[in-house]
C-alpha cells in the first residue's frame, strides 16, 4: 500500500525557515514524480512545486520561487520542501502527493495527510 | 499562467440527484485536466484524469467530459458519500493550477 507521511510543520515567525519532509513507502520512490500542494485554512488547493524521479528537474509556483526548494533523497524514500523567508501568506496545510503513473501527465494520487505550517509573530 | 474557473462555487442537491460541475480554462489545454474530490479534514482524492478517464476504484457514477477550454464533471445519482468539494486541475504547462473548488452540499 502506498503511504505518504508529511512532517516538519509548525509555528514560525515571518522571515523564518522550515523544512518539510514526506516519507514514502509502498512503491519505487525513485521512479515517480512527486509534488507539494498547499491549502490555506478554509481555502482551495494551490500547487507549490514538483520534482522528477531523479531530483534534477524542478518547477515552482511564482509565489514561492526563490524562497522554497524542493528536493528528494531516493536512498531514504523521502521528499523535502525547504521553505525560507516565510510570509504570513504561506500559512497552509502542506500536502505531498505522488504522480499516478511513471509516464503521462501530472495527476496525483495518493496524497499524504498534510502538515500544517503557521507563519505568525 | 493558465487560470481555471469552476462553476458553480457551491450546489445543493439531494441523494439520487444528478449534478454537473464545470471547469473553464483560460486557454486551450487539450484533454489535460483532472478532477479531485476532497472531504472535510481529508486529503484530496483523484477521481478522473485526461478529462474523462476514471481513476481505478472510482465509482462509475462519476464521469468527465470536455476538451480545449470547457470541461465538466457529472455525478449521476448522488450518494451520501459524494457530498464534498471538487477541484479541477490542468497539466498543460507549468505552473499547474487548480480551480477554486465546488462544494456539493446536501439539500
Amino acid at each position: 500500500e502506498v503511504q505518504l507521511l508529511e512532517s516538519g510543520g509548525g509555528l514560525v515567525q515571518p522571515g523564518g525557515s522550515l523544512r518539510l519532509s514526506c516519507a514514502a513507502s509502498g512503491f519505487t520512490f525513485s521512479s515517480y514524480v512527486m509534488t507539494w500542494v498547499r491549502q490555506a485554512p478554509g481555502k482551495g488547493l494551490k500547487w507549490v512545486s514538483i520534482i522528477n524521479g531523479g531530483g534534477d528537474i524542478t518547477y515552482y509556483a511564482d509565489s514561492v520561487k526563490g524562497r522554497f526548494t524542493i528536493s528528494r533523497d531516493n536512498s531514504k524514500n523521502t521528499l523535502y520542501l525547504q521553505m525560507n523567508s516565510l510570509r504570513a501568506e504561506d500559512t497552509a496545510l502542506y500536502y505531498c502527493a505522488k504522480k499516478v503513473t511513471i509516464g503521462g501527465h501530472n495527476w496525483f494520487d495518493p496524497w499524504g495527510q498534510g502538515t500544517l505550517v503557521t507563519v505568525s509573530s | 499562467d493558465i487560470q481555471m474557473t469552476q462553476s458553480p462555487s457551491s450546489v445543493s442537491a439531494s441523494v439520487g440527484d444528478s449534478v454537473t460541475i464545470t471547469c473553464r480554462a483560460s486557454q486551450g489545454i487539450s484533454r489535460w485536466l483532472a478532477w479531485y474530490q476532497q472531504k472535510p479534514g481529508k486529503a484530496p482524492k483523484l477521481l478522473i484524469y485526461d478529462a474523462s478517464t476514471l481513476q481505478s476504484g472510482v465509482p462509475s457514477r462519476f464521469s468527465g467530459t470536455g476538451s480545449g477550454t470547457e470541461f465538466a464533471l457529472t455525478i449521476s445519482s448522488l450518494q451520501p458519500e459524494d457530498f464534498a468539494t471538487y477541484y479541477c486541475q490542468h497539466d498543460n504547462s507549468f505552473p499547474l493550477t487548480f480551480g477554486g473548488g465546488t462544494k456539493v452540499e446536501i439539500k
